[in-house]
């Protein structure tokens, strides 16, 4: 089975840029797209990124996503990092339109 | 401007079923390509993909929850409704009702219910 592996923690200082990976375990993570969701207590998730690296309106150019296929990985990278940013963010993707593949998340503290 | 919202009991027994209603605006579900779902995350925080209705009422379900799941649509009255039979400790967690138009991804969230099952 396809698996998708996060750090689980991240932190980082305001201003600064923080990168969170997201490795898969077998075939290549290039295969299907990946995305990025960020999950805030008290606020209801939102997605930061579809298609790898695309940025649905409305969320800030301070959000980027990419993919490394040396390492089979995606990464979610945040620069000019904010307090608002602290949150859980999970990366996605699928073997199939209703097999879908959730990374662990990570939880990315802004101190 | 498409908003999801979640309802349903806060607190569940084990062995009942477990009601969760979607209620939604900004979308027809009648639309070609668009399927409302459900996701939940646990206490321990991970992500599991639970169940999806399109608009031409075709339906999917986890494999693994398959047998306890049920997802419908009224359309008139712009809702989604999940049913999960038997439920356990296990199914506590957060439930996400979620929107997609064509896409293996989420495009909208809803805020998301907390459900307790305990005795």
């Amino acid at each position: 089975n396809f698996m998708l592996t996060q750090p689980h923690s991240v932190s980082e200082s305001p201003g600064k840029t923080v990168t969170i990976s997201c490795t898969g375990s077998s075939g290549s993570i290039a295969r299907h797209y990946v995305q990025w969701y960020q999950l805030r207590p008290g606020s209801a998730p939102t997605t930061v990124i579809y298609e790898d690296d695309q940025r649905p309106s409305g969320v800030p150019d301070r959000f980027s996503g990419s993919i490394d296929s040396s390492s089979n990985s995606a990464f979610l990278t945040i620069s000019g990092l904010k307090t608002e940013d602290e949150a859980d963010y999970y990366c996605q993707s699928y073997e199939s339109s209703t097999n879908w593949v959730f990374g662990g998340g990570t939880k990315l503290t802004v101190l | 401007q498409i908003t999801l919202k979640e309802s349903g009991p806060t607190l569940v027994k084990p062995t009942q079923t477990l009601t969760l209603t979607c209620t939604f605006s900004g979308f027809s579900l009648s639309t070609r390509g668009v399927g409302v779902g459900w996701i939940r995350q646990t206490p321990g925080k991970a992500l599991e993909w639970l169940a999806l209705i399109y608009w031409d009422d075709d339906k999917r379900y986890s494999p693994s929850l398959k047998s306890r799941l049920t997802i419908t649509k009224d359309t008139s009255k712009n809702q989604v409704v999940l049913t999960m039979t038997n439920v356990d400790p296990a199914d506590t967690a957060t439930y996400y009702c979620s929107y997609r138009n064509t896409t293996p991804w989420v495009d909208y969230w809803g805020q998301g219910t907390l459900v307790t099952v305990s005795s």
